[in-house]
């Protein structure tokens, strides 16, 4: 059965280093998303990314985060300049044309900032 | 705004027992979307259920089953006969107009804990 897939699955960062966390969407999926959950709280949503353009972005996305979908295969998430505030698991998630409401989360990336 | 409340923090049972995770939701849209997910200690996120608030009949699948009260933004999760292999922390969430482009919102998660 197809999947997500995300790496690295663990990433190792000094404070103000750019990260950029990647991403494999189910093929044919169309909408794109990621999420993270900062250790032991709830999911929260960051953004999500549909034909190329972000569609809809929380107020955790700020302009230290950024998305692009650089081939038609990978979804990437940059952060800018991290900060510790910003360790967390990250998941990329997916939705596919035949059910736009559900979306398949992959395994997550676990960022640590130092 | 939407909100998603899970009261219970953490259960344990001991295996065979049935249990019921509690998920109750806010919302201001008629037109929403309410899921149910499965995180193991291995940390993935396993889609389990979703549900579209026109459609309130309940539904088993398996040992799985779901209880939707519109009228008193309940979505229960049931566990019915459960196994060590259910231990894992149960997220319920909501997306408030569907149609792909939104993100969803999360509970804070039932952390289920089902002992030998």
């Amino acid at each position: 059965e197809p999947e997500v897939t995300q790496t690295p699955s663990h990433q190792v960062t000094q404070m103000g280093q750019e990260v950029i966390l990647r991403c494999v969407p189910i093929s044919n999926h169309l909408y794109f998303y990621w999420y993270r959950q900062i250790l032991g709280q709830k999911v929260e949503f960051l953004v999500s990314f549909y034909n190329n353009e972000i569609s809809e972005k929380s107020e955790i996305f700020d302009d230290q985060f950024s998305v692009e979908r650089p081939d038609g295969s990978n979804f990437t998430l940059k952060i800018r300049s991290t900060k510790l505030e910003d360790s967390a698991m990250y998941f990329c998630a997916s939705s596919p044309w035949t059910d736009t409401d559900t979306q398949y989360f992959g395994p997550g990336t676990r960022l640590t900032v130092l | 705004a939407q909100k998603v409340t899970q009261a219970q923090t953490e259960i344990s049972v001991v295996e065979k027992e049935d249990v019921t995770l509690d998920c109750v939701y806010e919302t201001r849209d008629t037109t929403y979307y309410l899921f149910w997910y499965k995180q193991p200690p291995s940390g993935e996120l396993v889609f389990l259920i979703r549900r579209n608030s026109f459609d309130e009949q309940n539904e088993i699948s398996g040992r799985y089953s779901w209880n939707f009260q519109k009228s008193t933004s309940y979505f229960n999760f049931t566990i019915t006969a459960s196994q060590v292999v259910d231990s894992a922390v149960y997220f319920c969430a909501l997306s408030e107009t569907g149609g792909g482009a939104d993100g969803l919102t999360f509970g804070k998660g039932t952390h289920l804990i089902i002992q030998p």
